[in-house]
Parts: structure tokens; C-alpha cells; sequence
């Protein structure tokens, strides 16, 4: 067990509201991602972290903000939260050379 | 563009046979990790390699880098193993993975 906790767990939300994911980590572990899970595309990378303050888009990045202001935090923002981004959200970390660590994901519903 | 691409997507087996899994990539790897995710489960790290293989318990997952092929393989199938198997790799000089998109693995008694 890394340690991981994302919250909340689940959320149901109205389009055009922002809304905050967060992932919490206890090992110190470099690198945080974030990934959303939909039918038929698998994970997808929405945005990583390699370190405080340090953060970089992924391949599905449009719509959504991260911040990382200490090792242990991830925070995932939509700023104006479209039923588009209806989806299960993961947080993973890793350290150098090592495996990956998921948390139990965050289902978020956008009506 | 680092292509990731696993067969077969969906996979029916009888309990106790021999199930193998493969995953292809395209581009130059660093490390390719194999994940397991039960339905509305979680997602766990079962293997991290680099090259050869790796065993834990009866799971087997193997590599060959010149190639870009990997296969994890499962010994004596039981109905817990159903799950979805994911490969991710880590591209060379990047932080950051790429996945495939699974492989649903039905295991019946």
C-alpha cells in the first residue's frame, strides 16, 4: 500500500462549476499523475507532476488545471466542469525506477 | 508517437488453463509495467520490467526489448484472475506512461 487516498470518491456536479480533485500521498514518491477512465479509450493522462511545482500537460490536458505546492498533494481542478468530462478519475505515483501505485479512483458525474 | 497496442482485447478461458496476454509498443522503452484491474476495482501494479522476466506466484511476465513485445502469462487460470490486464510503458528520457487499452480476462469454472 503507497499510501494513496483521492477525495472525494465520488461527485456529482452541474456544468459550468468548478470543481477540485485531490490526491494524497504518505511515501514522498517524485512523480503524480492524474488519468481519467472511459469506455473503449482506456487510461488517458490528463496532466503529471515531476516534482513541487513542476507539472506538465497531458494528452487530454483541455478543460483542466493542476497544481502541486507540496510532495504529498496533487490537486486536479476543472474550472468549468462540462458533462464531457463525465469520467472515473485515477491519481498514480511513482518513485525513480520504481512501480506505479494507484489511488481507488474518484467517479465524477457532470449533469 | 508511442503506440500501444494489446492483444487479444477480450479473452474467454476455462479454469486451469494457460493464458498468455501480449503487448506491443513502438517506440523505445525505459521500463513496461502490468496492471490489474477487477470490475469497479482498483488498479494494481502486478509487474515492472526493464528486460528478461519476472515471476510471482502464477503470473509470468516477459520482455524483449529489440522486439518491443511483452507477455505476461498466467498459469492454472482461476475465476479470481478475471480481470482487466493493462500494459503501460514508460518511454525513454519521459516521465511520463502510456497505455494500452486492456484486456478483459474472463476465467470460468
Amino acid at each position: 500500500d503507497a499510501g494513496i487516498t483521492q477525495s472525494p470518491r465520488h461527485k456529482v456536479t452541474e456544468t459550468g462549476t468548478p470543481v477540485t480533485l485531490r490526491c494524497h500521498q504518505t511515501e514522498n514518491h517524485r512523480y503524480m499523475y492524474w488519468y481519467r477512465q472511459d469506455p473503449g479509450h482506456g487510461l488517458r493522462l490528463i496532466h503529471y507532476s515531476y516534482g513541487v511545482k513542476d507539472t506538465d500537460k497531458g494528452e487530454v490536458s483541455d478543460g483542466y488545471s493542476v497544481s502541486r505546492s507540496k510532495t504529498e498533494d496533487f490537486l486536479l481542478t476543472l474550472e468549468s466542469a462540462t458533462s464531457s468530462q463525465t469520467s472515473v478519475y485515477f491519481c498514480a505515483v511513482r518513485g525513480v525506477d520504481s512501480p506505479l501505485h494507484f489511488g481507488n479512483g474518484t467517479r465524477l458525474t457532470v449533469t | 508517437k508511442n503506440e500501444v497496442e494489446q492483444s487479444p482485447q477480450n479473452l474467454t478461458a476455462q479454469e486451469g488453463e494457460f493464458i498468455t496476454i501480449n503487448c506491443s509498443y513502438s517506440v523505445g522503452i525505459s521500463a513496461l509495467h502490468w496492471l490489474q484491474q477487477h470490475p469497479g476495482g482498483g488498479i494494481v501494479s502486478l509487474f515492472m520490467l526493464s528486460s528478461g522476466k519476472k515471476k510471482h506466484g502464477r503470473l509470468i511476465a516477459t520482455i524483449n526489448i529489440q522486439e518491443k513485445h511483452s507477455s505476461l502469462h498466467i498459469t492454472a487460470s482461476h475465476p479470481r484472475d478475471s480481470a482487466v490486464y493493462i500494459c503501460a510503458v514508460e518511454e525513454g528520457g519521459s516521465e511520463k506512461l502510456v497505455f494500452g487499452k486492456g484486456t478483459k480476462l474472463t476465467v470460468n469454472p
